[in-house]
């Protein structure tokens, strides 16, 4: 099974409208969930994490993503759509403690339509 | 501070040449990271360096990729011979404690195309 999977590689949503990104993570991984944008043509930054703590995790840009350990799922949200917010983000696992990679999903590509 | 810097940012090379990617992370951090983002494969991880010793380069293809981090501030990444299922975008990134928790900061990428 895939360590991390996000569902719907495109996204569209109009402006002001709110996004949701979905991120669902195998149960045999340690929690530690992050939420990366990249814009294009640049590197990847980082938009929030959970590592522990509170389960609703508020990051730059007005994004926010809630920890749900009984549905495996960190999904990225955003209450209203911004024509800059379009980028392509990506759900990442720490699959093993023991290792500093990180394992990425295959990312969704986010379109803001004006 | 000047963000992780990684150079050349294009790179095209005919099949069989030498290519070398180079990275200097932020200053400071002592964990470092080569990454490689293809289409078929998405973001994988090719090797981590923790206070310039590679930690774990289960993620680099074949001999003929190889990686140097020679001081805290320097890393290469170099393939030789290269190929054409090379080309991609390799990203390097660095943070600043070797925790599993830590934010990884990464550069603006090498786009490397093989011809």
């Amino acid at each position: 099974a895939q360590s991390v999977t996000q569902l719907g590689s495109h996204v569209s949503v109009s402006e002001g409208a709110l996004v949701l990104l979905r991120c669902n993570y195998s149960s045999s991984v340690p929690p530690y969930l992050f939420w990366y944008v990249q814009y294009p043509n640049q590197g990847l930054q980082l938009l929030l994490k959970y590592t522990t703590g509170a389960t609703l995790v508020k990051g730059i840009n007005g994004f926010e993503a809630e920890f749900k350990k009984s549905e495996t799922s960190f999904h990225l949200t955003k209450p209203s759509a911004h024509m800059s917010d379009a980028a392509e983000y990506f759900c990442a696992v720490i699959k093993d403690t023991g290792r500093r990679a990180l394992t990425f999903g295959s990312g969704t590509r986010l379109q803001v339509q004006p | 501070d000047a963000g992780v810097i990684q150079s050349p940012r294009h790179e095209v090379t005919e099949m069989g040449q030498e290519v070398t990617l180079r990275c200097k992370p932020i200053s400071g951090h002592n964990s470092l990271f080569w990454y490689r983002q293809t289409m078929m494969r998405g973001l994988e991880l090719l090797i981590y360096f923790n206070n310039n010793v590679p930690i774990d380069d289960s993620g680099m293809p074949e001999d003929r990729f190889s990686a140097k981090m020679p001081n805290a501030s320097f890393s290469t990444l170099k393939i030789q011979p290269s190929e054409p299922r090379d080309s991609a975008v390799y990203f390097c990134a660095s943070s600043p404690r070797d925790i599993y928790q830590e934010t990884q900061y990464f550069g603006p990428g090498t786009r490397l195309l093989v011809l």
